[in-house]
């Protein structure tokens, strides 16, 4: 079955540093989405990248769908306290078949 | 709107027993979802439904039962609980008819089965 791969499992940085997560999938994607999710908390949607190459920016955060369609990646700028959380990758193979594959997530931790 | 709501928010069961957690979602989405998260793992999908008396197997559905009469209601079902169910179960919902793939989650059931 189709598998989605992240890495690191955990980075740890100091306020003010980059991150970066990547996210890569076994198979072509037709498209894949990001989600934060806070200690104790849920799963929130942050973006869906598409298209092949596609670069969206939300502030500090950067996503990018890889030419082959088979990863991405998120990176944030200047990180701050806020940023603490998991971060998950999930791939969808087919858009009609209403599923998607999640990554196991790259648990973030910001030192003040 | 409430979104995505779901009951209990802490169960502990014993070994054998069953239980139903209740899902329900008030954004008139026909896609739902059911998932488990293990202690520093990710989201594995138990079972999923495109819309109402529709139901399929997701990655792990040995040990579960789901059903949907309504578009409302996903609610999933443990028979004879086993420790290996220990988890955080999240129930999610999406909308169909655009390519906005978009889950939203509940705040989730937090299930120990000693």
């Amino acid at each position: 079955g189709q598998q989605v791969m992240q890495i690191p499992q955990y980075q740890h940085v100091q306020e003010g540093e980059d991150f970066t997560t990547y996210c890569n999938s076994s198979t072509t994607l037709s498209n894949i989405q990001w989600y934060k999710q806070r200690p104790g908390g849920h799963p929130v949607f942050l973006i869906q990248l598409v298209k092949s190459g596609e670069v969206k920016k939300q502030k500090r955060l950067t996503f990018q769908f890889g030419e082959a369609k088979k990863n991405s990646s998120l990176h944030i700028t200047a990180t701050q306290t806020t940023d603490v959380g998991t971060y998950f990758c999930a791939g969808a193979r087919d858009t009609n078949a209403g599923k998607s594959t999640f990554g196991d997530g790259t648990t973030l931790t910001v030192k003040p | 709107n409430a979104g995505v709501t779901q009951t209990p928010k802490f169960r502990i069961l014993k070994i054998g027993q069953s239980m139903t957690l209740q899902c329900t979602q008030d954004m008139n989405h026909n896609y739902m979802y059911w998932y488990r998260q293990d202690p520093g793992m990710g989201l594995k999908l138990i079972y999923y439904s495109v819309g109402a008396g529709i139901t399929d197997k997701g990655e792990v559905p040995n040990g579960y039962n789901v059903s949907r009469s309504t578009t409302e209601d996903f609610p999933l079902r443990l028979e004879l609980a086993a420790p290996s169910q220990t988890s955080v179960y999240f129930c999610a919902s999406r909308s169909t008819g655009t390519h906005y793939n978009e889950q939203f989650f509940g705040p989730g059931t937090r299930l120990t089965v000693l």
